[in-house]
């Protein structure tokens, strides 16, 4: 049972456009991170929503975090070839310690 | 303020031989976490260490994986008798004490099993 979905799973588009990914669940979660992965690298921590409705911008991304805390979104505005990645959502549960991962959205920005 | 350190960032092991992965937390932060990451898929909880303390393991194979956090020194991901399905990338994360929610990675480590 995979506990947090994200879609796109994957999302080729044009310098320029903009972007919306998904991550979305059942269960609810104490807090939700948004990590960006390149090849052969660790995830980098991009944000951290805890409050529901909580929306968060960071330059040309927005996160924000659902009412319910069981689902998130990540938008990017005017994507850059810079921005190609795989972003993954995690959530952690209240008092859990560790974080459930989605599969993650491969983003390629084409130039 | 250094990172999430991990070593080796490749490992090539032969069936039947053991692997020992590394991971010195960022500075200040007592809890460290293990996940896995198979080609194709995403992590994986593995396990959940503070010092000298396993707070949870319910990620770990029952059989040939351990892990330990020692007062002194980095923590230890073993895994005894490895086997091809074992190939995977391992990523160490560590949180500062009251602030679990946000895990900083290291680089992992590349474990080939030939």
């Amino acid at each position: 049972t995979q506990l947090l979905e994200q879609s796109p799973q994957f999302l080729s588009i044009q310098e320029g456009e903009n972007l919306t990914v998904y991550c979305n669940s059942s269960s609810v979660f104490s807090s939700l991170q948004w990590y960006r992965q390149e090849p052969g690298e660790g995830p980098v921590l991009l944000v951290t929503v805890v409050t529901g409705g909580e929306v968060k911008k960071l330059k040309r991304l927005t996160f924000q975090f659902g009412d319910a805390r069981k689902d998130s979104s990540l938008h990017i505005t005017a994507a850059q070839p810079g921005d190609t990645g795989l972003y993954l959502c995690a959530g952690v549960r209240t008092n859990a310690g560790k974080s459930t991962f989605g599969d993650g959205t491969t983003l390629t920005v084409k130039p | 303020n250094a990172g999430v350190m991990q070593n080796p960032r490749h490992l090539v092991r032969r069936r039947g031989q053991e692997a020992r992965l590394r991971c010195s937390p960022m500075k200040g932060h007592s809890h460290v976490y293990w996940y896995r990451q198979l080609p194709e898929e995403g992590l994986k909880f593995m396990v959940y260490l503070q010092k000298e303390n396993i707070i949870d393991e319910s990620g770990m194979p029952k059989e040939r994986f351990s892990a330990e956090f020692p007062k002194e020194g980095p923590s230890i991901l073993r895994i005894q008798q490895v086997v091809r399905g074992d190939s995977a990338a391992y990523f160490c994360a560590s949180s500062p004490e009251g602030y679990t929610d946000t895990q900083y990675f290291g680089p992992g480590t590349r474990l080939t099993v030939l």
